[in-house]
């Protein structure tokens, strides 16, 4: 199955500094990258993903890209705010021939000081 | 729209004693999957369902039991629960996953078992 490293684990940044979560796959047939965050007390909810056929995708303050040569991609938030406060995962897979390889990363903890 | 619907939100079992988590989507999605959720862990995957009727492992089914008998519903047993099983579950739901791949979460369900 996959392997998936998630890093850091916990990142603590100022509001309207930037952060950046890096994931780290091991399955080159991976071709669908996922971010979820998960606020306190919900379920992970999908904030961004990119398809193994593009580098950098944008979405108003988060970003991700890929590089899938070296088997990672990052999730990148600018301007950070108290809201962005949360848990986030990243969840590489191979679309349909995942099936139940489906593997999350550890979680990173980020915290956005007012 | 409701989205994935997780019944009950919290239960506390004594060792030994069985109990029933009920997901229920409302989006006609084929595939639907039990998660666990443990501190510094991450999401690990239990049982799937890739259509009504069928079911699989995942990464940690030992111990777990579960049921797709309607498409839109995805049940998970504890026979037998035991301390270890203490954790939050989510239930989350997704089209084939040769499409998007987007898992669509519930809000989790807080199990305690003394």
């Amino acid at each position: 199955g996959e392997n998936v490293e998630q890093h850091p684990s916990t990142l603590s940044v100022q509001e309207g500094d930037s952060a950046v979560i890096k994931c780290t796959y091991s399955d080159s047939a991976s071709n669908y990258f996922p971010w979820y965050k998960q606020e306190l007390g919900k379920g992970p909810q999908l904030i961004i993903d990119i398809r193994s056929n593009v580098g950098e995708k944008k979405d108003q303050r988060i970003a991700v890209t890929l590089n899938k040569t070296a088997k990672h991609f990052s999730l990148h938030i600018t301007e950070t705010q108290p809201e962005d406060s949360a848990v986030y995962f990243c969840e590489p897979n191979a679309g349909g021939t995942s099936y139940g390889k489906l593997t999350f990363g550890q979680g990173t903890i980020l915290t956005v000081h007012p | 729209n409701a989205g994935v619907t997780q019944t009950p939100k919290f239960r506390v079992l004594k060792t030994g004693q069985s109990m029933t988590l009920l997901c229920a989507q409302d989006m006609n999605h084929e595939y639907m999957y039990w998660y666990r959720q443990d501190p510094g862990m991450g999401l690990r995957l239990i049982h799937y369902s890739v259509g009504e009727g069928t079911t699989a492992k995942g990464e940690v089914p030992d111990g777990y039991n579960v049921s797709r008998l309607k498409k839109q519903n995805f049940l998970l047993g504890l026979e037998s629960a035991a301390p270890s099983q203490t954790s939050v579950y989510f239930c989350a739901s997704s089209w084939v996953l040769g499409n998007t791949g987007e898992l669509f979460f519930g809000e989790g369900s807080r199990l305690t078992v003394l």
